[in-house]
């Protein structure tokens, strides 16, 4: 079936360090969407990517989708202690109805 | 704050027993998402509904049922309850339903089974 999956499951870094988490598809998607999990909170909605080889920024943090629309990345740069979190993707593997969601990368940030 | 309501917040029963969470969506939005996320997993997608109607449907027990009201809340219904299903059970709801949507996510109701 479709897959997304995320790599890291985890990653450690201390404050001011950058830090990636990439999503990976099985199939092409359409559009694929990024969000934040605060720890003891609920998802919230990022940003959403839709064409291929798109480049989106906010603030610090750098979301990218790939030109064969399989893959994406997330990139903070200099990460704070605010980063701290669970961040999922999620991808439209085309039936525009459902989103596939990745199991997530949490990122800790040690200040 | 999403404007999404969940309620309750928190649960405790024992095996065996049913639970009826329920679900109140963003003004105007249509469409509500249920999902389950377990101690150190992730969302795990159960079910969507649009307009009443079941849209999508995910990883959903046999012993899960939910349903969407003319007035749009939905309720999830858990029976049959087992330790494994104690989770964090998050509702979400978006305007169309389409994968294109923003997804705004209620607080959550924490489930524990004893």
């Amino acid at each position: 079936g479709q897959q997304v999956m995320q790599i890291p499951q985890y990653q450690h870094v201390q404050e001011g360090e950058d830090f990636t988490t990439y999503c990976n598809s099985s199939t092409t998607l359409s559009n694929i969407q990024w969000y934040k999990q605060r720890p003891g909170g609920h998802p919230v909605f990022l940003i959403q990517l839709v064409k291929s080889g798109e480049v989106k920024k906010q603030k610090r943090l750098t979301f990218q989708f790939g030109e064969a629309k399989k893959n994406s990345s997330l990139h903070i740069t200099a990460t704070q202690t605010t980063d701290v979190g669970t961040y999922f993707c999620a991808g439209d593997a085309g039936n525009n109805r459902k989103l596939i969601w990745g199991l997530g990368t949490s990122l800790a940030v040690n200040p | 704050d999403s404007g999404v309501t969940q309620t309750p917040k928190h649960l405790i029963t024992a095996t065996g027993q049913r639970v009826t969470l329920r679900c109140s969506p963003r003004s105007g939005d249509l469409s509500v998402y249920w999902y389950q996320q377990s101690l150190d997993q992730g969302l795990q997608f159960l079910i969507q509904y649009y307009n009443g109607e079941e849209r999508a449907k995910g990883n959903i027990l046999e012993r899960f049922s939910a349903q969407q009201f003319p007035d749009l809340h939905s309720e999830l219904n858990l029976s049959s309850l087992e330790l494994g299903d104690s989770a964090l059970y998050f509702c979400a709801s978006s305007p169309t339903g389409l994968s294109t949507d923003t997804q705004y996510f209620g607080p959550g109701t924490r489930l524990t089974v004893l």
